[in-house]
C-alpha cells in the first residue's frame, strides 16, 4: 500500500504475555519511528531506526520492550512480560531521511493494545 | 529540536476561517516549521511545514513570521472533521525523531 501499514490493529493480551506488533512502512523510506500514547496522553517516543545505523533507544520505557527492523523494512516491537500499564496505542512513523528538517513523517493508524 | 508554545485549546464555529498560532522564539536558522495533527482516534497526520516563507497547500496555509520567531497554522473554512489536535514542531534534520509537545486541542461548532 501508499501509507504505513501496521498490524494488528488491536490487541488484548493477558498480563504476562509477551507481543509482537508490526509496522511496514513506506517504501524507499529509511527513517522509521515507534511512538506511544497512552489515554488521553501525548505521543511519547520510545526508538528510532535509520538506515544501517544504530538504533536510538533512548525513549525505551524499559527493558521489557525491544524492537527490530528487518532487511532496512519491516519493523516488529516486543514487548515482554507485558503489565497493565503498557495499554496504550503503539504508533509507527517513517520518512525519507535528509541533511535538512524538510522532510514529512507519515504515521500509521497505530496498535491499540489492552493488557487485562 | 526547539520548543514550541501553543495553547491548549480553541474554539471556531463551522464554515469559519481559523489561525491556530505557535510560539518557537528560539528557533535556530536550519529548522524547520512543521504542523501535523491528530483527529479522533487515528495517527498524526502532517499537514504543512516551511522555512521561511508563507506556504499554502491543499489542506491549509502557514503564515511565518519575518522573524521566525512565531507562525500561524490557517485554516481558510473550519470543518467539522477539522476537529483535532494540533501540533507545532520544529525539524532541523530530516529523519530524526519528531517531538511531540501537547499541541491545541481544535473544537469546531455546528
Amino acid at each position: 500500500g501508499a501509507g504505513v501499514s501496521q498490524s494488528p490493529s488491536n490487541k488484548v493480551t493477558e498480563k504476562g504475555k509477551d507481543v509482537e506488533l508490526r509496522c511496514d512502512p513506506i517504501s524507499g523510506h529509511t527513517a522509521l519511528y515507534w511512538y506511544r500514547q497512552s489515554l488521553g496522553q501525548g505521543l511519547e517516543f520510545l526508538i528510532y531506526f535509520q538506515g544501517n545505523s544504530a538504533p536510538d533507544k533512548s525513549g525505551l520505557p524499559s527493558d521489557r520492550f525491544s524492537a527490530e527492523r528487518t532487511g532496512g523494512s519491516v519493523s516488529t516491537l516486543t514487548i515482554q512480560r507485558t503489565q497493565q500499564e503498557d495499554s496504550a496505542v503503539y504508533l509507527c512513523a517513517s520518512s525519507l531521511a535528509t541533511g535538512s528538517g524538510s522532510v514529512a513523517a507519515f504515521f500509521g493508524q497505530g496498535t491499540r493494545l489492552t493488557v487485562v | 529540536d526547539a520548543k514550541t508554545t501553543q495553547p491548549n485549546s480553541m474554539e471556531s464555529n463551522e464554515e469559519e476561517p481559523v489561525h491556530l498560532p505557535c510560539n518557537h522564539s528560539t528557533i535556530s536558522g536550519t529548522d524547520y516549521i512543521h504542523w501535523y495533527r491528530q483527529l479522533p482516534s487515528q495517527g498524526p497526520e502532517y499537514v504543512i511545514h516551511g522555512l521561511t516563507s508563507n506556504v499554502n497547500n491543499r489542506m491549509a496555509s502557514l503564515a511565518i513570521a519575518e522573524d521566525r520567531k512565531s507562525s500561524t497554522l490557517i485554516l481558510h473554512r473550519a470543518t467539522l472533521r477539522d476537529a483535532a489536535v494540533y501540533y507545532c514542531i520544529l525539524r532541523d534534520v530530516g529523519g530524526t525523531p519528531l517531538v511531540f509537545g501537547k499541541g491545541t486541542r481544535l473544537s469546531v461548532i455546528a
